[in-house]
């Protein structure tokens, strides 16, 4: 099984350049995430998509676009990448919903770094 | 003050060793409790949901106490594989996302 699937796995920016990176899941769950996670913190959210069709802002949303093209695919845009958006950052999905959550399936990561 | 409060350690056990981690949240009316376990420059992973009456799951128990807002993570019988990074996720204040801690580091040595 391939669970959730995320590219890429590595990537380098210039200040100012702009990216997408790509997450897929082949669960047929409803809810998907983005998160990053920097030293000494914990994950943050940065968007989710409750379902098909939908998606809200996390704690940390500034500076990102996210799009819900169907329902396994949930992708992250980097308009104007900056350096403070050097992070790694993980796709997430789960059949979470009304307020229920179950278990997370993580990607496997994507190391990004903006010089 | 975070919603969700971890130590960072790192806690250095020997193998055999018994060691317990504890994780406070902000939000009383948080109701999901769950432990992750991250090996380094990995994802992290689903080491077992928080129930109200405690749970255990091998060498593993969970905790909550509520009055006093903090789950536990005890590890009996530690293993060289135990060694990881320990996150404690709670739903946040909306009870619409999770919050994830910054993690505890967890090295167990032969």
């Amino acid at each position: 099984n391939a669970g959730v699937t995320q590219t890429p796995k590595f990537q380098v920016l210039k200040t100012g350049q702009s990216m997408t990176l790509q997450c897929a899941q082949d669960m047929n769950h409803n809810s998907m995430y983005w998160y990053r996670q920097d030293p000494g913190m914990g994950l943050r959210l940065i968007y989710y998509s409750a379902s098909e069709g939908t998606t809200d802002k996390g704690e940390v949303p500034n500076g990102y676009n996210v799009s819900r093209l169907n329902k396994r695919e949930f992708s992250l845009r980097l308009e104007s990448a900056a350096p403070s958006q050097t992070s790694v950052y993980f796709c997430a999905s789960s059949e979470a919903g009304g307020g229920r959550f179950e278990k997370l399936f993580f990607g496997s990561g994507t190391q990004l770094s903006v010089l | 003050r975070k919603e969700v409060e971890q130590d960072p350690g790192p806690f250095n056990v020997p193998e055999g060793a018994t060691v317990a981690f504890n994780c406070t949240y902000s939000n009383s009316a948080s109701q999901s409790f769950f432990w992750y376990r991250q090996d380094c420059r990995k994802e992290p992973k689903l080491l077992m949901s928080v129930y109200s009456s405690g749970n255990e799951d091998g060498r593993f128990t969970a905790q909550l106490n509520r009055a006093s807002q903090y789950i536990s993570l005890l590890i009996r019988d530690s293993k060289l594989s135990d060694s990881a990074t320990y996150l404690c996720v709670v739903n946040d204040r909306t009870g619409n996302k999770l919050v994830f801690g910054a993690g505890t580091i967890l090295r167990v040595k032969s």
